[in-house]
């Protein structure tokens, strides 16, 4: 089944403690984003990803670093979280970041940091 | 100002009404997309338009792109609860970015 597949599904930590939130999709996609989604704020785009070893910044990168050594995989790291970061997250992979093609969704990862 | 307008933004009606939601903007683009989103979920892809005026069917909902290529519409005919959702129109940007409206926000009673 093609899927996007991001782990966990839910995280609790504390302030300042390193977590990787990892991302995985089965469709030999070439790009891969991360967005964050909050109330009243709707879907914003942390980081994507055009390619292997290519990433680039979205509209809220602060506090959050990527790495896309592999295609089919886009870990979300945080080195140091806060909690501004408490969101739901979500991972997508799409064939291209161009016109005509859609995304697939992960299933979400929601993060409270106290 | 969003580059995408949607509306109504929030719309509650009982099970079997039809229904039509909007994805407006001022712009022109070569495709628009349509997903679903169940809370807590991700977004689902309903359907990409393409063609301007073309119409797209997906069981009960229809899903249209303006002849000029700047607006679509969602329609639902005999609404279920199933139906109910997120519904988020959207259009990938210049910089490799997908713009998405802010959505409407349907609950269908039944």
């Amino acid at each position: 089944e093609a899927q996007v597949t991001q782990n966990p599904r839910y995280l609790i930590t504390v302030t300042g403690k390193k977590l990787t939130v990892t991302c995985s999709q089965n469709m030999n996609h070439e790009y891969m984003s991360w967005y964050r989604q909050d109330p009243g704020l709707g879907l914003r785009q942390i980081y994507y990803s055009m390619n292997v070893e290519v990433t680039d910044k979205g509209d809220v990168p602060e506090g959050y670093k990527v790495s896309r050594k592999e295609k089919r995989n886009f870990p979300l790291i945080l080195e140091s979280p806060s909690p501004n970061q408490t969101s739901l997250y979500f991972c997508a992979s799409s064939s291209s970041g161009t016109a005509g093609y859609g995304y697939t969704f992960g299933s979400g990862t929601r993060l409270t940091v106290v | 100002t969003q580059l995408l307008e949607q509306s109504p933004q929030f719309l509650s009606i009982q099970e079997g009404e039809n229904l039509t939601v909007y994805c407006n903007s001022s712009s022109v683009f070569s495709s628009l997309q349509w997903y679903r989103q169940e809370p807590g979920e991700g977004p689902v892809l309903l359907v990409t338009v393409v063609t301007g005026g073309e119409v797209k069917k997906l069981k009960r909902l229809t899903f249209q792109f303006g002849d000029a290529r700047k607006d679509s519409s969602l329609h639902i005919t005999a609404a279920q609860p199933g139906d109910t959702g997120l519904y988020l129109c959207a259009v990938w940007g210049s910089n490799y970015q997908l713009i998405w409206g802010a959505g409407t926000k349907l609950i269908i009673k039944p």
